[in-house]
């Protein structure tokens, strides 16, 4: 099994809609991340967290907002979607020591129309 | 802030070829990590190599070589008598400390296509 998860995998949802990503992970990493991937951009950070009470914003977290509801999971939520947040949407843990090694999870396809 | 720079969007070149892919980087900080990802057509990413910056060996994996050169800030790639399983989207990262935190920046990313 695939030790960081995401879903869903694909979506497909209407501008203004409320939708919810969420990743799972049993590597047992207290850090989590959230990226999004847009052609030309490559990733760029959402939102981080260190533990369950330590949340952080990325370089572009407006329009986003996350939760880390337990030690293994971290959702990522658009309020009200828009057609540029349609992207690839990855998850990533790592552990806390000074390796900087990610490992990242499938990635969400996302398409707002 | 950090910086990486993957000057080179788009390569294809004839299977049984070598190729470079280019990754230059800025950092103000004296310890660091870089990184290469592949992404192949199925989308997920592919952890290839993570280098120390006291590291300035060059680095061999098969056909894959990486060329980490401290004085010109950059950390190159190439693949050797290139397959077709070898296209997919490759991407060069950096480590970045911020308040604490461990975070990477990534590049634009090189989508390389080897045709038959």
């Amino acid at each position: 099994d695939a030790d960081v998860t995401q879903t869903p995998r694909n979506r497909i949802t209407k501008t203004g809609k409320r939708i919810m990503l969420e990743c799972s992970q049993t590597k047992g990493h207290d850090r989590m991340y959230w990226y999004r991937q847009d052609p030309g951009l490559g990733l760029r950070l959402i939102y981080y967290s260190f533990d369950v009470k330590d949340i952080n914003k990325g370089e572009i977290s407006d329009g986003y907002s996350v939760s880390r509801q337990a030690q293994a999971k971290f959702s990522l939520s658009l309020e009200s979607a828009i057609p540029n947040q349609t992207a690839l949407y990855f998850c990533a843990t790592s552990v806390s020591d000074n390796s900087y090694e990610q490992y990242f999870g499938p990635g969400t396809r996302l398409t707002v129309t | 802030a950090q910086k990486v720079t993957q000057a080179q969007t788009e390569i294809s070149v004839v299977e049984k070829e070598d190729v470079t892919l280019d990754c230059v980087y800025e950092t103000r900080d004296t310890t660091y990590y870089l990184f290469w990802y592949k992404q192949p057509p199925s989308g997920e990413l592919v952890f290839l190599i993570r280098r120390n910056s006291f590291d300035e060996q060059n680095e061999i994996s098969g056909r894959y070589s990486w060329n980490f050169q401290k004085s010109t800030s950059s950390f190159n790639f190439t693949i050797t008598a290139s397959q077709v399983v070898d296209s997919a989207v490759y991407f060069c990262a950096l480590s970045e400390r911020i308040q604490g935190a461990q975070k990477l920046v990534f590049g634009q990313g090189t989508r390389l296509t080897i045709n038959p």
